[in-house]
């Protein structure tokens, strides 16, 4: 299997610019996961999608993020516009869950700069 | 409130040695999920464990230990005969309350492994 998938692994892009972040989860997986990890705050969970619907955003810290699952093996999260403080490595993380809590299994993560 | 507590920041030992990583939870569940992830170097989350609250009994896996205490809401690491390649973050993790998909991370404990 090639686990989930992330691109791009890197992105610098300006302040104010939008950024799209995708993410290929492991086949046959049903939930789908966005974390955001940086020193200050650790891993922070953005999102979560369950078939492909968005159970929790809670996590999203405001309206400039957007997360969308338009299938089973594909998801974006996008930041428009991006601002300084969204630097950070963005994971997508997959995991098939029939009930309880199953594992996660995390991409590689995108390290995000916004200057 | 669920919370889970990593009291050690750094760790470093000298290649051979054995190591414990401490991770103490909150939780106000009576059933509940426990999770151990790895981040080296090169970024990437890596699953190690998924302990569940009615087993109690310690799990071994090659050089990796557990040890759930319950009576003291404890869910230790230990690496025996530690490798340089065991150089790592390591992240205990406990989901939200109700079991809820969204996973209650530590802070991480840096472990460096000297040769």
């Amino acid at each position: 299997d090639a686990g989930v998938i992330q691109s791009p692994r890197h992105e610098v892009t300006e302040m104010g610019q939008e950024v799209t972040l995708r993410c290929k989860p492991i086949s046959g997986h049903n939930s789908l996961f966005w974390y955001r990890q940086t020193m200050m705050r650790g891993l922070e969970l953005l999102i979560y999608f369950n078939n492909n619907v968005p159970i929790d955003d809670s996590g999203m810290p405001e309206d400039r993020f957007s997360a969308k699952m338009p299938n089973a093996s594909f998801s974006t999260l996008k930041i428009q516009p991006s601002e300084p403080r969204d630097s950070a490595v963005y994971f997508c993380a997959s995991s098939r869950i029939s009930g309880g809590v199953a594992e996660a299994f995390f991409g590689q993560g995108t390290r995000l700069t916004v200057v | 409130a669920q919370k889970v507590t990593q009291a050690q920041t750094e760790i470093s030992v000298v290649e051979k040695e054995d190591v414990t990583l401490d991770c103490v939870y909150e939780t106000r569940d009576t059933t509940y999920y426990l999770f151990w992830y790895k981040q080296p170097p090169s970024g990437e989350l890596v699953f190690l464990i998924r302990r569940n609250s009615f087993d109690e009994q310690n799990e071994i896996s090659g050089r990796y230990s557990w040890n759930f205490q319950k009576s003291t809401s404890s869910f230790n690491f230990t690496i025996t005969a530690s490798q340089v390649v065991d150089s790592a973050v390591y992240f205990c993790a406990l989901p939200n309350a109700g079991n809820n998909r969204k996973l209650i991370w530590g802070l991480g404990t840096s472990l460096a492994v000297n040769p």
